[in-house]
């Protein structure tokens, strides 16, 4: 597709349970980022990606919280002994990366997720 | 990375002039102003980015003082769709690229 996309839009989930969101950023974006919104709230970065490796994963809240990007395109964000207090949209953005950056991130319209 | 702070709300009416302000006294030397805008339920959306000086696009424009300690945004000629959350942010555009959002500015335009 033309933009990231962001599956599933939707998602609730009990209190425990394990969780994947995923993103599908523009081909050929090597830099991809994760975000969390609160409602009200700005995103807070979570991790960032050039590639295949984690180049910063400083906003990770936890170690319930883990994302992959095995082959430098699609990433996962996994989310473990999910709680309350992760309800909130998760936001993937990619961008060109590296030499490419223009400082434009291109964002999905993201994940709502819901643990009740 | 530089702290921002900008207006929580701003109130406006169809067809004004919307100028938002942020601050950002500790901006380095390396880092650019960058503005978002975000819709409900949406991905926030690049506006404008700038170093120094004033930059214009199709949407906005961007005015960057000399000591580039603020930055203003301003909107043309508001329209209701231009309701939204509009964030500012500073940072580097180099290989640790990212970016850090505060609260935004909320925009309501009146009819």
């Amino acid at each position: 597709g033309a933009g990231v996309s962001q599956t599933p839009s939707n998602k609730v989930t009990e209190k425990g349970k394990y969780v994947e969101l995923r993103c599908d950023p523009i081909s050929g974006h090597t830099a991809l980022y994760w975000y969390r919104q609160s409602l009200g709230q700005g995103p807070e970065f979570l991790i960032y990606f050039q590639g295949t490796g984690a180049a910063d994963d400083s906003g990770l809240p936890n170690d319930r919280f883990f994302a992959v990007r095995p082959e430098g395109s699609v990433s996962t964000l996994k989310i473990q002994r999910t709680e309350r207090g992760d309800s909130a949209v998760y936001l993937c953005a990619s961008s060109p990366g590296g030499q490419g950056n223009t400082g434009e991130l291109f964002f999905g319209e993201g994940s709502r997720l819901t643990v009740l | 990375l530089a702290k921002t702070t900008q207006p929580i709300s701003m109130d406006s009416y169809e067809g004004q002039e919307v100028n938002i302000t942020c601050s950002h006294n500790n901006i380095a030397t390396n880092d650019y102003i960058t503005w978002y805008q975000q819709f409900p339920s949406q991905g926030p959306r690049f506006i404008i980015q700038g170093y120094k000086t004033k930059v214009t696009n199709e949407v906005a424009s961007l005015f960057i003082p000399a000591d580039r300690k603020s930055s203003t945004l301003s909107l043309p000629r508001v329209s209701l769709s231009d309701t939204a959350v509009y964030y500012c942010l500073v940072g580097a555009m180099d290989s640790s690229y990212k970016l850090i959002f505060g609260s935004g500015t909320r925009l309501l335009v009146r009819p």
